[in-house]
């Protein structure tokens, strides 16, 4: 059974790149064909979809978002990361990487999510 | 965008009681949702997805259904495990998702 794990800083500046980590462990990153994607929800809020990338590496991104992040993929650490850059304090929230398959567009695997604060 | 609205938006119910919670899409989405269930401080949980199908695993005291504009999430008799905050999430306007607001169920 495939499981995730977020990792990274729990605490980001004003200005600077947020960066995070999904290890992917029960399974390997690059076989089969699921999209992995990030998503976020600020505390007490609802879910944002922040963006995806899939088994051959291409990528599809939040319009509202586009700007500032990154999703690439590491196959050789079986990981995926996230890069939002010029971070504010609406950034602070709760990050989870989840994967769905190609046909169902169902996030049905989670990590258990990791929080990063924007603050000085 | 295709914007979700969910309703209510809080609900308290008793242990046992049916419960309904509907998801209204901006424009026609087909079956393109899926439902979730979070608990307090834990990642969202697929309970159903393609508007009606239960994920493996779940209790069959959970069920959707609609297609369209308007869905519909039901759970049959209510227990305290339930407790949560459930969400939509449509998947018609690929590559975007989008999430309605959540709905938190509480027992009365």
């Amino acid at each position: 059974q495939v499981q995730l794990q977020e990792s990274g800083p729990g605490l980001v500046k004003p200005s600077q790149t947020l960066s995070l980590t999904c290890t992917v462990s029960g399974g390997s990153i690059s076989s089969g064909s699921y999209y992995w994607s990030w998503i976020r929800q600020p505390a007490g809020k609802g879910l944002e979809w922040i963006g995806r990338i899939y088994t051959s590496g291409s990528t599809n991104y939040n319009p509202s978002l586009k700007s500032r992040v990154t999703i690439s993929v590491d196959t050789s650490k079986n990981q995926f990361s996230l890069k939002l850059s010029s971070v504010t304090a609406a950034d602070t929230a709760v990050y989870y990487c989840a994967t769905a398959y190609e046909g169902s567009n169902a996030f049905d695997i989670w990590g258990q999510g990791t929080m990063v604060t924007v603050s000085s | 965008d295709i914007q979700m609205t969910q309703s209510p938006s809080s609900l308290s119910a008793s242990v046992g009681d049916r419960v309904t919670i509907t998801c209204q899409a901006s424009q026609d989405i087909s079956n393109y949702l899926n439902w979730y269930q979070q608990k307090p401080g834990k990642a969202p949980k697929l309970l159903i997805y393609d508007a009606s199908n239960l994920e493996t695993g779940v209790p069959s005291r959970f069920s959707g259904s609609g297609s369209g504009t308007d869905f519909t999430f039901t759970i049959s008799s209510l227990q305290p495990e339930d407790i949560a905050t459930y969400y939509c999430q449509q998947y018609d306007n690929l590559p975007l998702y989008t999430f309605g607001q959540g709905t938190k169920l509480e027992i009365k």
